[in-house]
């Protein structure tokens, strides 16, 4: 029973292209988020979302758009994928604060 | 500005302890939390301090000083599984900011 589950794993995809990651949770969390790990390992937060309302949207290119269908579930989609989007993405959902939850990531690789 | 800062590497032996600092700077605060991740792995939740002290659970303990603006994961009896990279996280305007994380490379 996987706590946050995210798909696909692995991603590699020519730049231009748009792409989609899905994201669920099944711990009944009210917050969910998406994180960015580039390639020096520095995690950084995108979106956060609160019972489907966004809360954050850090500074990132509007051609990263999330959707919240319900609060199970997070979904983000790329546009005109470009080579600096490389990176590991990470979902996660929380109750509290200080505590969350993360998926397993989803490698992106822009050729 | 927000900013976590961590030591990039730190190696210690097998069965011995190992300590690693966090200095932040934040205008908004409420606590600090520590992450492990694996090479190839999610972030998985350790320790969380709200209030300045030692929080310890099994082999791990985390500190706090919010006068200090400083922290540190302890590692008692570590273990070849240990090696891993290990964040510090503030919460704080709403958000979970990760610091710069920290290599443990354990050797025998």
């Amino acid at each position: 029973d996987t706590a946050v589950s995210q798909t696909p794993k692995y991603l590699v995809t020519q730049m231009g292209n748009d792409k989609s990651i899905k994201c669920e949770q099944n711990l009944g969390h009210d917050t969910m988020y998406w994180y960015k790990q580039d390639s020096k390992k520095f995690l950084k937060i995108m979106f956060s979302y609160n019972n489907k309302e966004l809360i954050i949207n850090e500074t990132v290119p509007n051609r990263f758009s999330p959707k919240s269908p319900d609060k199970a579930h997070l979904n983000l989609h790329i546009n005109s994928l470009e080579l600096g989007d490389s990176a590991v993405y990470f979902c996660a959902s929380s109750q509290g604060v200080e505590k969350l939850f993360f998926g397993s990531g989803t490698q992106l690789s822009v050729l | 500005g927000q900013s976590l800062e961590q030591p990039s590497e730190v190696t210690a032996v097998e069965g011995a302890i190992v300590q690693m600092n966090c200095t932040y700077q934040t205008s908004g605060f409420y606590g600090l939390s520590w992450y492990q991740q694996h090479d190839g792995g999610a972030p998985t939740f350790l320790s969380y301090n709200a209030l300045d002290g030692l929080e310890e659970t099994g082999r791990f303990s985390s500190f706090l000083s919010r006068s200090d603006s400083y922290g540190y994961l302890l590692l008692q009896e570590l273990q070849m599984k240990d090696s891993a990279s290990y964040f510090c996280a503030y919460f704080g305007n709403e958000k979970l900011t990760f610091g710069t994380g920290t290599r443990l490379t354990i050797i025998p």
